[in-house]
């Protein structure tokens, strides 16, 4: 079974400085996929990033990175320049390769500060 | 390039009546997958659909089931509708070929059932 776990239920940032939202997952899957997804308070889930377990380097997109450790079994996010607009709650989600469905953590609020 | 919708956006019921909710994927892709997600918590799989079968299924009773159309859309139905299925209903689209693909999301159908 996949388990995904994001330890920060909520964090505070001032504006412009970066900010490392937490997930570790645990999976028995020998090739698989993390995700991260960001959901404003409208409620649609926005793909941000994606990071594949073979991937040699760490994917980045824009000001978002994926701190990907695999031996720790941890796929932070990071945000750098934070604006007020990434508010919004974001989750970190996997899948494997043998299962077709997305497993969701509980998610990280973020709140940037003026 | 439209991107995942949802029909309706909003939703009451009351308990014991039944629901159906839409949605119409991304362009060109051909599955559809289906979540569910309480206040505060984040989406759980309910189940996906590729080539107008159900290929997968979360832990979710028969009360839900779905359907596919030849044009990829998909509905929801929700029969005998408890307190409980008060939820945000998420449908995401992908284009499977056996790797990791991402899903990508729609607004979402907020359900309260009465």
């Amino acid at each position: 079974a996949q388990k995904i776990t994001q330890t920060q239920p909520g964090m505070f940032v001032q504006e412009k400085e970066a900010v490392t939202l937490d997930c570790t997952y645990d999976t028995s899957d020998p090739s698989y996929g993390l995700f991260w997804y960001k959901q404003p308070s409208s409620g649609e889930m926005i793909f941000l990033i994606y990071q594949g377990s073979y991937d040699q380097q760490n994917a980045t997109e824009g000001r978002y990175s994926l701190n990907f450790q695999k031996a720790r079994k941890s796929a932070n996010l990071v945000i750098s320049a934070s604006q007020l607009g990434d508010s919004a709650m974001y989750f970190c989600a996997m899948r494997g390769v043998a299962g077709q469905n997305f497993v969701f953590g509980p998610g990280t609020r973020l709140s940037v500060l003026p | 390039d439209a991107g995942v919708t949802q029909s309706p956006t909003h939703l009451i019921k009351t308990r014991g009546q039944q629901v159906t909710l839409r949605c119409s994927p991304k362009s060109g892709h051909d599955t559809v997958s289906w979540y569910q997600q309480a206040l505060g918590q984040g989406p759980q799989f309910i189940f996906q659909y590729y080539e107008e079968e159900e290929r997968q299924r979360g832990n979710f009773p028969d009360r839900f089931s779905g359907h596919q159309f030849p044009n990829y859309s998909s509905e929801l139905n929700v029969n005998a509708l408890l307190l409980g299925d008060s939820a945000l209903y998420l449908c995401a689209s992908s284009l499977e070929r056996g790797g990791l693909e991402t899903q990508y999301f729609g607004p979402g159908t907020r359900l309260l059932v009465l």
